[in-house]
């Protein structure tokens, strides 16, 4: 089953606009990870955050983690059409063995 | 630094026939995994390994074997094809047990 769910599973937006992502998760974590996947590709690590930190910024990228509601988000800000991926969550849930657990994802399309 | 790298990028196989993805890392990483993507879903782990000659399985790990021989590569093999195996393969490597660093995937169909 998967660990994370994520919620919408597609959104559509206007460039400019701000884009959030939710994801929930089932099991204690040491950290919780988003990566991004463009269409055909590998996926693309975006930033980590760990279950002792709250919140998270690198360059227009927000994540937000709340560890009692074992829930996070991503927040892109002023959003590109390059943006336009799909973007995932991923939880270690507790080990330390590097395998991950992925949420199934949420399909951003930015229209120019 | 060529990364991950996995071959082939495609491949179509006949039910019950055998094969190897290939994937290789160069950056000395410890830890590696494979994972399957269908259409719509997100990754599940398949199997992955903590070192050179250890081996664990992830989520969905039957009708595949894996070794690894080397720090450097981790083959992933179907010994007897099934059309539900017809998915997208991504290996992926880790140095710190977090950030991972996946491969462009290979594309296989199973008919």
């Amino acid at each position: 089953s998967q660990q994370g769910e994520e919620d919408p599973q597609a959104l559509s937006i206007q460039e400019g606009e701000n884009a959030t992502m939710n994801c929930s998760y089932k099991t204690s974590i040491n950290n919780l990870q988003w990566y991004r996947q463009n269409s055909g590709r590998g996926l693309v690590h975006l930033i980590l955050i760990r279950s002792n930190e709250r919140e998270k910024h690198s360059g227009r990228l927000r994540v937000t983690l709340d560890t009692s509601k074992k829930s996070s988000s991503l927040l892109i800000t002023a959003s590109r059409a390059a943006d336009t991926a799909s973007y995932f969550c991923a939880t270690d849930k507790g080990s330390n063995t590097g395998k991950l657990i992925f949420g199934q994802g949420t399909t951003l399309q930015v229209k120019p | 630094n060529a990364g991950v790298t996995q071959t082939p990028k495609f491949q179509v196989l006949k039910t019950g026939q055998s094969m190897t993805l290939q994937c290789a890392q160069d950056m000395n990483h410890e830890y590696m995994s494979w994972y399957r993507q269908d259409p719509g879903m997100g990754l599940r782990l398949i199997h992955y390994s903590v070192g050179a000659g250890i081996t664990d399985q992830g989520e969905v790990p039957n009708g595949y074997n894996v070794s690894r021989s080397t720090t450097e590569d981790f083959p992933l093999r179907l010994l007897s094809a099934a059309p539900s195996q017809t998915s997208v393969y991504f290996c992926a490597s880790t140095t710190d047990q977090e950030t991972q660093y996946f491969g462009p995937g290979t594309r296989l169909l199973v008919l």
